[in-house]
């Protein structure tokens, strides 16, 4: 068990919907990753959220969006799904780069979530 | 444009025997990252190699990085069946913000 949780587990719904994932960071962690991974796809960076503001952006949609919340957990949401869109989303965190842990400091290892299997029919 | 290429992409070998899973990538990144995929599952942290020469062991798994060569290995020794999974290999980008995985290496470990 990583630390990181996502919810739901899966999802199943129609084309044209909109859905919104949730990912809850290990604790400690001010990085939080989205990625979605599909059989043609690969592992697609989608976007970075570091301490509440957007860090990096990657193969995100104009469709998707996402956000991190003072909390720190933070959710995708994807709308207009399209049949396409089906895939594992994975969500991770990670003490961002330079950030002093027990051992030194951290780098930019991630954790990963269990995922949500979205299912767009 | 960034690649992160793992080759093979399947491997199949026997109980006992080694193999090595080698991973090229295009960053000036010093740091690579091996992830393992069990079917269905999420991806668990197996190494984080941090500077040219480092290598890492943990059981029949060994990792190293040679970052003039931008090139990576994992090396397996005398297999065991508990090994099947898919292996990634990710590197930062550039600008240390991104993450970039390899295309994985599927490994099935036969009795």
């Amino acid at each position: 068990d990583s630390g990181v949780t996502q919810t739901p587990k899966h999802l199943i719904t129609a084309t044209g919907q909109r859905v919104t994932l949730r990912c809850s960071p290990r604790s400690g962690d001010l990085s939080v990753y989205w990625y979605q991974q599909s059989l043609d796809q690969g592992l697609q960076f989608l976007i970075q959220y570091y301490n509440g503001e957007e860090r990096a952006k990657g193969n995100i949609l104009e469709r998707f969006s996402a956000q991190q919340f003072p909390d720190l957990h933070s959710e995708l949401n994807l709308s207009s799904l399209e049949l396409g869109d089906s895939a594992l989303y994975f969500c991770a965190s990670s003490v961002d780069p330079g950030t002093p842990s027990g051992w030194g400091w951290s780098y930019n290892e991630q954790f990963f979530g269990p995922g949500t299997r979205l299912t767009v029919l | 444009e960034l690649k992160v290429e793992q080759n093979p992409l399947f491997l199949s070998m026997q109980e006992g025997k080694n193999y090595t899973i080698y991973c090229n990538y295009s960053t000036t990144s010093d740091r690579l990252y091996w992830y393992r995929q069990d079917p269905g599952k999420s991806l668990e942290s197996l190494f984080v190699l941090l500077s040219n020469g480092a290598v890492k062991q943990e059981g029949r798994l060994m990792a190293s990085l040679d970052t003039k060569a931008r090139l990576s290995t994992l090396h397996i020794t005398a297999a065991v069946h508990d090994l099947s999974a898919t292996y990634f290999c990710a590197v930062d980008g550039d600008t240390g913000n991104q993450f970039y995985f390899g295309t994985g290496t599927s490994l099935t470990v036969i009795p």
